[in-house]
């Protein structure tokens, strides 16, 4: 069984500060990992995927994720956050070969401050 | 490009009523999926798909139907509506490939009330 654990529901921070969204996940097999981004009254946007190549990932909007085997983890970061980056973010998992079965989250909601 | 289209944004019921959420992708994806979406507990998979004419359950598929009779289109029915079922509803296509890693498109969603 494949599952994924957010460890916090809301995060607040400062325009200009860091960011840091937590991620753990447990699957017995080589899993894909995605964060994805919810803004108000939109759908999911894909920010980032893990799948197997380069443990640190880049994607959209300056966000970044690490994939640490030997943590099961995989946080998502930012080292300056934008007003714009206010919205809900989900950690997501694949097993490999299984297009159609994710496992999301119960997401992070990202509040940025003046 | 257009996507994932899902019509109605917004609809209110009637407990025991029917209704159809509709979804279009317009990128030739073989996988589409339902997923519904409520406060606390991410999304859930409700059906989905790996192409046409061909359905399959997720993870809470009581009181809904799917049907996938083109590439195109993935309609969700709800048999007899019941206020467990409020709920924002999502629609999403990948592309094909095993072990594909390709993303989820995902529609703006269907935000559904049952009285």
């Amino acid at each position: 069984a494949q599952s994924v654990t957010q460890l916090d529901s809301h995060v607040s921070v400062s325009e200009g500060t860091p960011v840091l969204l937590r991620c753990n996940y447990s699957s017995s097999y080589s899993p894909s990992l995605f964060w994805y981004v919810q803004h108000p009254n939109k759908g999911l946007q894909l920010l980032l995927k893990y799948t197997s190549a380069a443990t640190l990932v880049k994607g959209i909007n300056g966000f970044e994720a690490e994939f640490k085997k030997s943590e099961t983890s995989f946080h998502l970061t930012k080292p300056s956050a934008h007003m714009s980056d206010a919205a809900e973010y989900f950690c997501v998992v694949r097993l490999t070969g299984t297009a159609s079965k994710l496992t999301f989250g119960t997401g992070t909601r990202l509040q940025v401050t003046l | 490009n257009a996507g994932v289209t899902q019509t109605p944004k917004f609809q209110v019921l009637k407990t025991g009523q029917s209704m159809t959420l509709q979804c279009a992708q317009d990128m030739n994806h073989e996988y589409m999926s339902w997923y519904r979406q409520d406060p606390g507990m991410g999304l859930r998979l409700i059906h989905y798909s790996v192409g046409a004419g061909i359905t399959d359950q997720g993870e809470v598929p009581n009181g809904y139907n799917v049907s996938r009779s083109t590439t195109e289109d993935f309609p969700l029915r709800l048999l007899s509506a019941a206020p467990s079922q409020t709920s924002v509803y999502f629609c999403a296509s990948s592309s094909s490939g095993v072990g594909s890693n390709q993303p989820q498109h995902f529609g703006d969603g269907t935000r559904l009330s049952i009285l």
